[in-house]
């Protein structure tokens, strides 16, 4: 069955880097895109981009370019997210999410929670 | 960028009842929209696809409909386990793909 297992909470500093890694299994993982969405506290999904794990392109939201990296190892079916110049707007849990049909999004990772605070 | 705007933001209901939720978009999705429920400290769950098409191991209860700019989400007969909140979702111009802000469906 599909798994996506990520790291854990991390609490960061302001100007600081996060890096989040998405692990998969029970599927071929360069066969699927990649997904990264964000949820702050109380609020909607947000989306921030995409990797394609087979040749490992990349697309990003609008409001995360300069600052959001998408990267895959595929000797481990890993791919991560990093985001850069943390703020405190940033606090929320994200979540990887694997495409079907390119963006339908029916299995998720269990959420990692990124705490931005001084 | 395609903006998703739910309605009603918060609706009230009893268990039996019927639910009706609405999704619009701001222009034409075609039929590549999707619905979500999301439970407190869960990740969000595929519910339909493609307007009408429910996903692995959804229940009946559950349908999708529309087409276009106007989606509707029906969950027939509530369960209490229906109590939660509701994501649409567009596929048709993407990147990016965009969210609504969600319904939160409550115990009346």
């Amino acid at each position: 069955q599909v798994q996506l297992v990520q790291s854990g909470a991390e609490v960061k500093k302001p100007g600081a880097s996060v890096k989040v890694s998405c692990k998969a299994s029970g599927y071929t993982f360069t066969s699927y895109y990649m997904h990264w969405v964000r949820q702050a506290p109380g609020q909607g999904l947000e989306w921030m981009g995409i990797i394609n794990p087979s040749g490992g392109t990349t697309r990003y939201a609008q409001k995360f370019q300069g600052r959001v990296t998408m990267t895959r190892d595929t000797s481990t079916s890993t791919v991560y997210m990093e985001l850069s110049s943390l703020r405190s707007e940033d606090t929320a849990v994200y979540y990887c999410a694997r495409g079907l049909m390119g963006a339908i999004l029916p299995y998720w990772g269990q959420g990692t929670l990124v705490t931005v605070s001084s | 960028e395609i903006v998703l705007t739910q309605s009603p933001a918060t609706l009230s209901l009893s268990p039996g009842e019927r639910a009706t939720l609405s999704c619009r978009a701001s222009q034409s999705v075609s039929s590549y929209l999707a619905w979500y429920q999301q439970k407190p400290g869960q990740a969000p769950r595929l519910l339909i696809y493609d307007a009408s098409n429910r996903a692995t191991g959804i229940p009946a209860r559950f349908s999708g409909s529309g087409s276009g700019t106007d989606f509707t989400l029906t969950i027939s007969s509530l369960e209490p386990e229906d109590f939660a909140i509701y994501y649409c979702q567009q596929r048709s111009n993407w990147p990016p793909i965009t969210f609504g802000q969600g319904t939160r469906l409550e115990i009346k």
